[in-house]
């Protein structure tokens, strides 16, 4: 079963930053968390992930509250090309060689 | 670089037959994963190669499903007598390793209908 629960959906503006929270209150201390997205009809896209501290790369940045229970993907400036289902996974370890276990994620839409 | 590739793109078979699926990893992944994804819903894992072996096959739904990776690079997915609740997308992904912090990427999948 997926360890995170993300809102089902959430719009943004263009050129504003998209905030998307996940929660994972059962993370254990030797789990990452991981971020992908799933444009419509594509494979999805690795975005970002991170152990403890915050993670900047250039697709996003991701912040993960000093407890762990909690993080936030943001996406600096969003464009209408950001329009995707985002998943957040927590990341088992030495469970088939790491698998990916998807939640439902969450719908974002970009609107003009 | 190329990325994961997979073949057929697309694929619609009748109630009963065979079907196979190729996923061709990028270069140097030893890891291997093949995920089901529905209608609505995030893709669920069903098999994972670590070089030529299958290391773990747990998410397989039942013995009509079966994969191979033969030389350690291509694999394919293989469903025999194939139902319409088979209908889905086949994602394959590939990473460098099986380590937590070893991204996965994925391929664009293989849509496949059964009638």
């Amino acid at each position: 079963d997926a360890k995170t629960t993300q809102p089902p959906s959430m719009d943004c503006a263009e050129g504003r930053a998209a905030n998307l929270p996940c929660n994972h209150s059962t993370i254990s201390g030797n789990e990452y968390v991981y971020w992908y997205r799933q444009i419509h009809s594509q494979g999805p896209q690795y975005i970002i992930h991170g152990l403890k501290n915050n993670e900047t790369n250039e697709m996003a940045s991701l912040i993960i509250t000093e407890d762990r229970k909690s993080s936030t993907l943001i996406l600096p400036h969003a464009t209408l090309r950001d329009t995707a289902v985002y998943y957040c996974i927590v990341r088992v370890p030495k469970a088939a060689g790491n698998k990916l276990t998807f939640g439902g994620g969450t719908r974002v839409l970009v609107k003009p | 670089g190329a990325g994961v590739s997979q073949t057929p793109s697309n694929k619609v078979t009748e109630k009963g037959k065979y079907v196979e699926l190729r996923c061709d990893p990028i270069s140097g992944h030893t890891a291997l994963y093949w995920y089901r994804q529905s209608l609505g819903q995030g893709p669920e894992f069903l098999i994972y190669f670590q070089g030529t072996g299958a290391a773990d096959d747990s998410g397989l739904p039942n013995d009509r499903f079966f994969a191979v990776r033969p030389e350690g690079s291509v694999s394919t997915l293989k469903i025999q007598r194939t139902e319409r609740g088979d209908s889905a997308v086949y994602l394959c992904a590939t990473a460098r390793g099986s380590g937590r912090q070893d991204t996965q990427y994925f391929g664009p999948g293989t849509r496949l209908t059964v009638l």
